[in-house]
């Protein structure tokens, strides 16, 4: 069965310092998709970054960084040197390829971030 | 590009009236879905389409009926409203495989 855990339900951390949410998934297909969304106080959901099974190389952008490992099954997120703009609860989700050509969204129950000035 | 729309933004209905959350999108995107969010719950998914005249059932459906008669639009309907159903509610789309889904602002449902 498909699953998303975040087991950190907040973390709190001063401006400046490095974070890392962690997103444990499960899937039985060889083929799947990951992703992060953030969620700030206004409510929005924010597109952050896509993966697929197929492609392990980390990626970088601006101060936000991705960890994907397969071997462990771990997707996870790396705010380095976090601002308070960055306070949000972060979401992790899968998707899988179904019969009937969707892809729907798994998501985990999400991480809040407060990030204090 | 406005992405995607939905309307109202808020909404407090009493129990057993029924109402219609409209989402619509400009990005040509054959997948459209429907997901409710609740406090720690994440987002779930109540119906999904797959393209104009295809919907389905996802993980907590009932209470709830779409349609799908154009690309653009994927109304929700709630044909009578329960307490239960107070959530937010997110539209999002997508191209298809493996596709980021871009969401919605969100309506905020309250059901007295």
């Amino acid at each position: 069965a498909q699953k998303v855990t975040q087991a950190q339900t907040e973390i709190s951390v001063v401006e400046k310092e490095d974070v890392t949410l962690d997103c444990v998934y499960e899937t039985r297909d060889t083929t799947y998709y990951l992703f992060w969304y953030k969620q700030p106080p206004s409510g929005e959901l924010v597109f952050l970054i896509r993966r697929n099974s197929f492609d392990e190389q980390n990626e970088i952008s601006g101060r936000y960084s991705w960890n994907f490992q397969k071997s462990t099954s771990s997707f996870n997120f790396t705010i380095t040197a976090s601002q308070v703009v960055d306070s949000a609860v972060y979401f992790c989700a899968l998707s899988e390829a179904e019969e009937d050509s969707s892809y729907k969204l798994i998501f985990g129950s999400g991480t809040r971030l407060l990030v204090r000035p | 590009n406005a992405g995607v729309t939905q309307t109202p933004k808020f909404q407090v209905l009493k129990t057993g009236q029924s109402m219609t959350l409209q989402c619509a999108q400009d990005m040509n995107h054959e997948y459209m879905s429907w997901y409710r969010q609740d406090p720690g719950m994440g987002l779930r998914l109540i119906h999904y389409s797959v393209g104009a005249g295809i919907t389905d059932q996802g993980e907590v459906p009932n209470g709830y009926n779409v349609s799908r008669s154009t690309t653009e639009d994927f109304p929700l309907r709630l044909l009578s409203a329960a307490p239960s159903q107070t959530s937010v509610y997110f539209c999002a789309s997508s191209y298809g495989e493996g596709g980021a889904q871009y969401f919605g602002p969100g309506t905020r449902l309250t059901v007295l």
